[in-house]
């Protein structure tokens, strides 16, 4: 079945520093990849997602970019911030199809940005 | 406009009890989500609703359900709880489906089994 691993687990940097998450999805079929923020005791939220059709995607400090060879897609953190400190979710799904487009999620990322 | 409302937010059961959940969606949204979360899991995938009919289903025994309302308003149970069954569970709402936009998710019940 379809599945998304997502490394590292856990990640420390220090404030100004860039992250770096990845992902790799199982399901070749896949062409939606979301990426949600979910800081501590809140529901998670969007915050950039890319379709197949394109290599990278980016917004403000914040990038994505896709492999669809090797099945991978990662997210990119520039100039990170205490802000940004939170549990990072990838997740990949088949956009086309509505009955088998599972949005399937990742293990999460802990993110901590140390000042 | 309202977010995504989920009841209650938390509960405390014992083993071989049931408990129900419910759901809430934003306004206009067919298509209703559900996920447990656990520590070191992530979100696992349970099912969705869309326009009443469950769309998928994820990996998880039939002890398991849930169904919709022709107001999207869904609602899932748990039959027979096990420890394991322990977890926040999420639901989230989405304009034409959860393969195809953004998800709005509500805070969570927080289901403890004692």
């Amino acid at each position: 079945g379809e599945n998304v691993e997502q490394h590292p687990s856990t990640l420390s940097v220090q404030e100004g520093d860039s992250a770096v998450i990845k992902c790799t999805y199982s399901d070749s079929a896949s062409n939606y990849f979301p990426w949600y923020k979910q800081e501590l005791g809140k529901r998670p939220q969007l915050i950039i997602d890319i379709r197949s059709n394109v290599g990278e995607k980016k917004d403000q400090r914040i990038a994505v970019t896709l492999n669809k060879t090797a099945k991978h897609f990662s997210l990119h953190i520039t100039e990170t911030q205490p802000e940004d400190s939170a549990v990072y979710f990838c997740a990949a799904s088949n956009q086309g199809s509505s009955n088998t487009g599972k949005l399937i999620f990742g293990q999460g990322t802990t993110l901590q940005v140390k000042p | 406009k309202a977010g995504v409302t989920q009841t209650p937010r938390y509960l405390i059961k014992t083993r071989g009890q049931q408990v129900t959940l419910s759901c809430s969606p934003i306004s206009g949204h067919r298509s209703v989500s559900w996920y447990q979360q656990t520590p070191g899991q992530g979100l696992q995938f349970l099912f969705e609703y869309f326009s009443e009919t469950q769309r998928n289903k994820g990996n998880f025994p039939g002890r398991f359900s849930g169904r919709q309302f022709s107001n999207s308003r869904s609602e899932m149970n748990v039959s027979t709880l096990e420890l394991g069954d322990s977890a926040l569970y999420l639901c989230a709402s989405s304009l034409r489906g959860a393969n195809t936009g953004e998800l709005f998710f509500g805070e969570g019940s927080r289901l403890t089994v004692l």
